[in-house]
């Protein structure tokens, strides 16, 4: 069965800090994609990165960047310099890769990020 | 730019009381799906849909059903309501192919008292 665990429950930092949030997969198949979501206050999913599991580069955008590794079963996520603005719930998803099947999320349970100014 | 559409948004239910939420696309996305968020926790899958007529169970299907008589619609209904099905609900698609992106609604708040 696939899992994915959030360990960190909550994180505060103060603006202008470096923050990385972990998280950890199961899955028996080999071919896969993971992804993060951000939900604000405001309570919506919006949707911040897909990376499937034959791509390990590690991606940047902007002030975000993630490391995939596959030999840890890892996608971590950075956000660098954070910004109030990035307070927020932020989730690791996992979904498996069958055609037909639909495209079903696993999800973590969430880290609670807050950003003091 | 409506993309996926939850109505209504908040809802307070009494026990046995049965409703319906309400989901629309309009990506003419073929994949369609209703999760529970409850709190402290991630989302878990209720029921999914890879097209119209066709329907499957999540994790929770328990006290819910739904039906997919077209691509844009997939109403979820909640029979005989508890105090358990207090959660928040999303509705969520995507296109057909592995690991395409699921993009979600914007919640619904339910209370059952």
């Amino acid at each position: 069965a696939q899992k994915v665990t959030q360990a960190q429950t909550e994180i505060s930092v103060v603006e202008k800090e470096d923050v990385t949030l972990d998280c950890v997969y199961e899955t028996r198949d080999t071919t896969y994609y993971l992804f993060w979501y951000k939900q604000p206050p405001s309570g919506e999913l919006v949707f911040l990165i897909r990376r499937n599991s034959f791509d390990e580069q590690n991606e940047i955008s902007g002030r975000y960047s993630w490391n995939f590794q596959k030999s840890t079963s890892s996608f971590n996520f950075t956000i660098t310099a954070s910004q109030v603005v990035d307070s927020a719930v932020y989730f690791c998803a996992l979904s498996e890769a069958k055609w037909g099947y639909g495209n079903k999320l696993v999800f973590g349970a969430g880290t609670i990020l807050r950003v003091k100014s | 730019n409506a993309g996926v559409t939850q109505t209504p948004k908040f809802r307070i239910l009494k026990i046995g009381q049965s409703m319906t939420l309400q989901c629309a696309q309009d990506m003419n996305h073929n994949y369609m799906y209703w999760y529970r968020q409850d709190p402290g926790m991630g989302l878990k899958l209720i029921y999914y849909s890879v097209g119209a007529g066709i329907t499957d169970k999540g994790e929770v299907p328990n006290g819910y059903n739904v039906s997919r008589s077209t691509t844009e619609d997939f109403p979820l209904r909640l029979e005989l309501a508890a105090p358990s099905q207090t959660s928040v609900y999303f509705c969520a698609s995507s296109s057909p192919g592995a690991g395409n992106t699921i993009y979600f609604g914007e919640g619904s708040w339910l209370t059952v008292v």
